[in-house]
């Protein structure tokens, strides 16, 4: 059974820092990985999906890494932002492409 | 650019009541899903659907309904409510399954007294 682990659940820092959040999942047999953010009170967005075949992929500030044979995706915000502060989630899909295993999530909070 | 719409947002039941949440997307997707949000823990998958006329079990599909009788619409029907179901509930879409970027609606916050 696959499970997604996404430490620390909460994570502060100040404007213009570099950040990195991690995701571990613990079956490497992924057909692909993809990041979410979520604000207060909405629903998911889509930041970046990897494929299972891929090292990383970029937009704009964002920069996701896949490691499948360690079982780790990260997630690379450069230049951090007010505007950055939400939860991120990461969701590894498994199975026969059929099941959407979600982490627990990091709440970023990027201060003034 | 409407995409997933969910209706309604806060929704309070007594145990034992129906409703049915809404959901509906303008992107002309065939897949659709339903997933329940829960605090210390990931989405899970309640109930989807490859297309209008095919729906399917997810993870944790007891309690709850669901039909495709469109390819725009995927209502989710609760039959009897019970506490355990107070969540907060999300429709997603995509252009044909998992493998794709899984769009997400704003979700029903649900709590059932």
């Amino acid at each position: 059974k696959q499970e997604v682990t996404q430490i620390p659940a909460a994570l502060s820092v100040p404007e213009g820092e570099n950040l990195v959040l991690n995701c571990s999942f613990t079956d490497s047999a992924i057909y692909n990985l993809q990041w979410f953010r979520q604000d207060p009170g909405k629903g998911l967005t889509s930041l970046l999906l990897i494929q299972s075949s891929q090292r990383e992929q970029t937009s704009g500030r964002l920069n996701a890494s896949l490691d499948k044979s360690s079982g780790r995706s990260t997630l690379y915000i450069a230049a951090s932002q007010p505007g950055d502060s939400a939860t991120y989630l990461c969701a590894a899909l498994t199975g026969t492409a059929s099941k959407l295993t979600f982490g627990t999530g990091t709440r970023l909070q990027v201060t003034l | 650019n409407a995409g997933v719409t969910q209706t309604p947002k806060f929704q309070v039941l007594k145990t034992g009541q129906s409703m049915t949440l809404q959901c509906a997307q303008d992107m002309n997707h065939e897949y659709m899903s339903w997933y329940r949000q829960d605090p210390g823990m990931g989405l899970r998958l309640i109930h989807y659907s490859v297309g209008a006329g095919i729906t399917d079990q997810g993870e944790v599909p007891n309690g709850y309904n669901v039909s495709r009788s469109t390819t725009e619409d995927f209502p989710l029907r609760l039959l009897s409510a019970a506490p355990s179901q107070t969540s907060v509930y999300f429709c997603a879409s995509s252009p044909s399954g998992l493998l794709n970027i899984q769009y997400f609606g704003a979700g029903t916050r649900l709590s059932v007294l």
